[in-house]
């Protein structure tokens, strides 16, 4: 019954691979946000969507690339990883409206390290 | 670009002592969360407070805003060796976008 769920926790890859972190939540929202968090501890948000439509997408390579194939999941794929992309990868949800919406409410990570 | 700065970045208290920290932000705000980072875990919740507030109770916790100073603090009273975890404050504006701080490392001794 866990609210905002990652697979796979942990992810060790070598450069230049491909891989894929998905995101699920059943909490009913439909906001949904894709965070990194670095080595130093900050975290920095990277995408968000809203009802499957791309809301925010700061300043991240085009490698990332994020994918939501409904409202409950948020998918990110990252091709061609770099050593710079090792971090904890956090997915977060917030309520659809009303002042709940600014909560957000996060996954547990998936840590990846890049050899 | 960063937004919130909390200090002190690390704060080591014994139990049952208050822990407070600092939060500073540059822009403009519709409000100003607090979060809290267990070793290996995500971050969750702890209280919110809006602009036009200038304090809030949760509990052990106290929020306090000052929007004239930009700043922000977590008072934590009656600390617990559970408190133990890194706190971040987190900026809200108009959308849905967050900007969280650095953090501060809270360790409550036993």
């Amino acid at each position: 019954d866990t609210a905002v769920s990652q697979t796979p926790k942990y992810l060790v890859t070598q450069m230049g691979n491909d891989k894929s972190i998905k995101c699920e939540q059943n909490l009913g929202h439909d906001t949904m946000y894709w965070y990194k968090q670095d080595s130093k501890k900050f975290l920095k948000i990277m995408f968000s969507y809203n009802n499957k439509e791309l809301i925010i997408n700061e300043t991240v390579p085009n490698r990332f690339s994020p994918k939501s194939p409904d409202k409950a999941h948020l998918n990110l794929h990252i091709n061609s990883l770099e050593l710079g992309d090792s971090a904890v990868y956090f997915c977060a949800s917030s309520h659809p409206s009303g002042s709940l919406r600014e909560t957000q409410y996060f996954g547990p990570g998936t840590r990846l390290l890049v050899l | 670009s960063q937004q919130g700065e909390e200090d002190p970045q690390a704060l080591s208290i014994q139990e049952g002592e208050n822990a407070t920290m600092n939060c500073s932000y540059k822009t403009s705000i519709n409000n100003l969360q607090w979060y809290r980072q267990n070793s290996g875990r995500g971050l969750v919740h702890l209280i919110l407070i809006r602009s036009n507030e200038r304090e809030k109770h949760s509990g052990r916790l106290r929020v306090t805003l000052d929007t004239s100073k930009k700043s922000s603090s977590l008072l934590i009273t009656a600390s617990r060796a559970a408190d133990t975890a890194s706190y971040f404050c987190a900026t809200g504006g108009s959308n849905y976008k967050l900007t969280f701080g650095k953090g501060t490392l809270l360790t409550v001794n036993p």
